[in-house]
């Protein structure tokens, strides 16, 4: 069963719209929660980190993690074509064991 | 910084043969991971290792991948006897101890097997 599960697996908006993804894992002794952008042809590239409750907003992205729910959402505002990707999210423990655990991925399109 | 390096871009293989996939992680990163990514499996992690040594090989297919990294400047992913079903992205990353500590990953190597 994997670890983190992400959805929807594809989602469009509009240019200037919201795009909201949402990640769900199954795992208790995850502790730090990543969110991952590839756009096509290049590697996955780390958007913004989230490791407490609640809200981080890095200018257009907004990461919302609830621990205790094991969920975590990325809402992007004022969505541009740009954003058009691949979005991963990533979770990992806190000591230990170094690795990442990714979701499936949620597709981005966003029409002009 | 150049960043993660991985060489070469593409690669295509016939059947039975053999493939090495290179990867130069970040200066001073201590941690190296290998990814595989297709369409249908999404990312799916393969091995990774601390200062060279390696860690967790949970993720490799037993009987024809393997990994080393001789050095802290290089890794290697090595498949024997390409099969179709190795099609895929393979992606090499670097980061810093800790899962605190993002992952830098490379281009990808894109293997295809005829």
């Amino acid at each position: 069963q994997q670890k983190v599960q992400q959805s929807p697996e594809s989602l469009s908006v509009p240019e200037g719209g919201m795009a909201s993804l949402n990640c769900t894992s199954s795992d208790r002794n995850f502790q730090y929660f990543w969110w991952y952008r590839q756009h096509s042809g290049e590697g996955p590239k780390a958007l913004m980190s989230i490791f407490s409750d609640g809200d981080k907003k890095e200018g257009r992205f907004t990461a919302h993690l609830n621990k205790a729910s094991l969920h975590v959402s990325l809402h992007i505002r004022d969505s541009q074509p740009s954003d058009s990707a691949l979005y991963f999210c990533a979770a990992s423990e806190p000591t230990g064991y170094q690795n990442f655990y990714f979701g499936k991925g949620t597709s981005l399109t966003v029409i002009p | 910084n150049a960043g993660v390096i991985q060489t070469p871009r593409h690669k295509v293989t016939g059947k039975g043969q053999e493939a090495t996939l290179w990867c130069e992680p970040i200066s001073g990163h201590s941690a190296v991971f290998w990814y595989r990514q297709t369409i249908v499996q999404g990312l799916e992690f393969l091995t990774y290792f601390r200062n060279q040594a390696p860690i967790d090989d949970s993720g490799m297919p037993k009987e024809r991948f393997s990994a080393q990294m001789p050095n802290q400047s290089h890794s290697t992913l090595k498949i024997q006897s390409t099969q179709p079903q190795d099609s895929a992205v393979y992606l090499c990353a670097s980061s810093f101890w800790g899962g605190a500590y993002e992952q830098y990953f490379g281009p990808g190597t894109r293997l295809t097997v005829l």
